[in-house]
């Protein structure tokens, strides 16, 4: 089975730090998602890779970056950390483009910003 | 904007019986997937259905079923036989345009199955 997992399950921050999300994938997938789901809006994508080193824009980018040194792991992070960052974030993953493909989505990351 | 629409946030099933969750979307493409994933409560989202646009005949995987209406734009997951394991958050989801490296979702109907 593939397996998605992330660096931590809650995390509390304050305003102004740097905070890193961490996902490992150990299916060996080309491509690796950032989403970010708040009640009543469903999943809105951050950022994806669908190489390493290679990155694309989602539908919220501003205030994030992400990082794909190496296949498996896809890190987002938040330069100075908001409340209204606060969110749970989703990592996922999929071997061909999710536009036909299944995707494997991690347990998520409740990040709550002080 | 191409957008997705989950025009019930919430419903309600009795154990045993059948529920349907609908879902509209909107694209100029011809041939695209559309996906039903499930969210259940403090779990992973797992994909539930796939729907090839091309494909004449309704997916079905076991206990769930879509109802796809192409000219429409109309892609309703059935879930027949409810069990209480089928509570949770459904999305859809669909690519905003052909070969887009990325998917929309719904904003998700939460299923309450009672006993």
């Amino acid at each position: 089975d593939v397996k998605v997992t992330q660096s931590s399950r809650y995390l509390v921050k304050r305003t102004g730090e740097k905070v890193f999300l961490e996902c490992v994938q150990d299916m060996d997938h080309e491509n690796m998602f950032w989403y970010r789901q708040d009640p009543g809006l469903g999943l809105r994508l951050i950022y994806f890779s669908y190489d390493v080193k290679m990155k694309e824009k989602g539908d919220i980018p501003e205030g994030y970056s992400v990082s794909r040194e190496k296949k498996e792991r896809f890190s987002l992070i938040l330069e100075s950390a908001s409340t209204n960052q606060t969110s749970m974030y989703l990592c996922a993953s999929s071997l061909h483009g999710p536009h036909t493909d299944t995707q494997y989505f991690g347990p998520g990351t409740r990040l709550t910003v002080l | 904007a191409q957008t997705v629409t989950q025009s019930q946030p919430e419903m309600s099933v009795q154990e045993a019986e059948t529920v349907t969750l609908s879902c509209t979307y909107d694209t100029s493409e011809s041939d695209y997937y559309l996906f039903w994933y499930k969210q259940p409560p403090s779990r992973q989202m797992i994909l539930v259905i796939r729907q090839e646009a091309y494909k004449q005949q309704n997916a079905t995987e076991n206990r769930f079923s879509v109802n796809f209406q192409k000219a429409a734009k109309s892609f309703s997951l059935k879930i027949s036989d409810s069990q209480l394991g089928d509570a949770a958050m459904y999305f859809c989801a669909y690519p905003p345009q052909g070969g887009s490296e990325k998917l929309v979702f719904g904003k998700g109907t939460k299923l309450t199955v009672n006993p």
